[in-house]
């Protein structure tokens, strides 16, 4: 793995249904983040983590749930899914929550939701 | 509340200079970040203003002046592959990224 990595790539999902998406990281980055991005309005922060172990809510953070058990891995869940959630979601790193540190973005999930 | 603005969509032609332009309001102000991203991939790193003036890396320089709470971005010699959204972000006093909506740049040959 080089950089961060995001899966699936893509998913139509039945309303009502579960649904993870995953994003690991290699760079061993200390921070994380969920966003999605929808035509029209900029990137929304649904939830982040500054570090293994903590999380903490964004802009957008209803019906959405994230863990983060160690450095590497941040999945976001989606209880039960409903339209309004059809998005592109990309999960980033940087190397710390504070400062000016870049983000670093993976390749996205595009997801559907009927 | 906090808001970026820029345009929707610029056009320029092949070999020219644009200048996209980004004016923030937010909680406090950690710095500005552009970034560049091509239809259907992620976003990646263009540059990171604090303190006011010009930075110049290569074809791209963004400007910033924090009294007015205004800054942009300047490309040199437009190749095609320019073409692209450009994303202007703005660190807040919680150090949150807040995201314009994105300039869609359109270069013509």
């Amino acid at each position: 793995i080089a950089g961060i990595t995001q899966a699936p790539t893509s998913q139509i999902l039945a309303a009502g249904r579960r649904m993870t998406l995953r994003c690991t990281q290699d760079m061993r980055h200390n921070a994380m983040y969920w966003y999605r991005q929808d035509l029209g309005l900029g990137l929304r922060l649904i939830h982040y983590s500054n570090t293994a172990g903590t999380t903490g809510k964004g802009e957008v953070p209803d019906g959405y749930s994230v863990s983060r058990a160690n450095t590497d891995d941040f999945p976001l869940t989606l209880a039960s899914a409903v339209p309004s959630q059809t998005s592109v979601y990309f999960c980033a790193s940087s190397d710390s929550s504070g400062g000016a540190n870049e983000q670093f973005f993976g390749p996205g999930t595009r997801l559907t939701v009927l | 509340g906090q808001n970026i603005d820029q345009p929707t969509e610029m056009t320029a032609t092949e070999g020219a200079i644009v200048q996209i332009n980004c004016t923030y309001q937010t909680s406090g102000f950690n710095g500005l970040f552009w970034y560049q991203q091509h239809a259907g991939e992620a976003p990646t790193f263009l540059s990171y203003n604090v303190l006011d003036g010009l930075e110049e890396k290569g074809r791209f320089s963004s400007f910033l002046s924090r009294s007015k709470g205004y800054s942009y971005l300047l490309l040199k010699e437009l190749q095609m592959k320019d073409s692209a959204s450009y994303l202007c972000a703005a660190l807040d006093s919680n150090y949150q990224l807040i995201w314009g909506a994105g300039t869609k740049l359109i270069i013509k040959p």
